[in-house]
């Protein structure tokens, strides 16, 4: 099956610092890449939607400021979170879908635990 | 608006059988995923359908009722591992998935 990578695991940093957090489709290339947020015991929440070589979908009530999402490639995404608050320490999430044509199915990021101090 | 609507926990015994039970309302449809997700971990697929009846995958089996918005995820022979959340996830005409706040399963020796 299709594997989805994400970088790092897990990462703690201080507040007022960046943050920068990798997707990459190992094996297939991703036209769509969904990044969500998961806070603890709550439901996945979508951040954006990106298609390679266009700007971000962001949802509402996501700074697209403070969450910049970058599709480069048909093999990589990357999220920075600017300026992280403890707030913003939770469980990030990638998705990557191939062609609509190909599949309506997203592969799942292991996901990156982020933790602001 | 869209919804989704499932329990929000449920207990079973290892080696019984639990149906976990989803309604739905979204904007267009396009099929409905249902996934594991273990606590700390990203969700995993089990099963996608998108005509009416049962898909049986092992000892996983989904069903869905278009005009019912509803579907259900059965699982047999209930083994500890399976102690998980179970989300339901319509997808809907933009082909987006519709998130809600998943089934945490129980299961019990």
């Amino acid at each position: 099956g299709a594997v989805v990578s994400q970088h790092p695991s897990w990462v703690i940093c201080k507040s007022g610092t960046s943050v920068k957090i990798e997707c990459r489709s190992l094996d297939f290339q991703a036209t769509t890449m969904f990044w969500y947020r998961q806070f603890p015991k709550q439901s996945l929440m979508l951040m954006a939607t990106s298609n390679e070589g266009s700007k971000a979908t962001y949802e509402q009530g996501v700074e697209k400021d403070k969450f910049l999402i970058n599709h480069a490639s048909l093999t990589l995404s990357t999220l920075t979170v600017t300026s992280a608050h403890p707030e913003d320490s939770s469980f990030y999430i990638c998705s990557a879908r191939a062609g609509l044509a190909e599949s309506l199915r997203g592969y799942f990021g292991p996901g990156t635990r982020l933790t602001v101090t | 608006g869209q919804n989704i609507d499932q329990p929000t926990e449920m207990t079973a015994t290892e080696g019984a059988i639990v149906q976990i039970n989803c309604t739905y309302q979204t904007s267009g449809f396009n099929g409905l995923f249902w996934y594991q997700q273990h606590a700390g971990e990203a969700p995993t697929f089990l099963s996608y359908n998108v005509l009416d009846g049962l898909e049986e995958k092992g000892r996983f089996s989904s069903f869905l009722s278009r005009s019912k918005g509803y579907s259900y995820l059965l699982l047999k022979e209930l083994q500890m591992k399976d102690s998980a959340s179970y989300l339901c996830a319509p997808m809907d005409s933009n082909y987006q998935l519709i998130w809600g706040a998943g089934t945490k399963l129980i299961i019990k020796p």
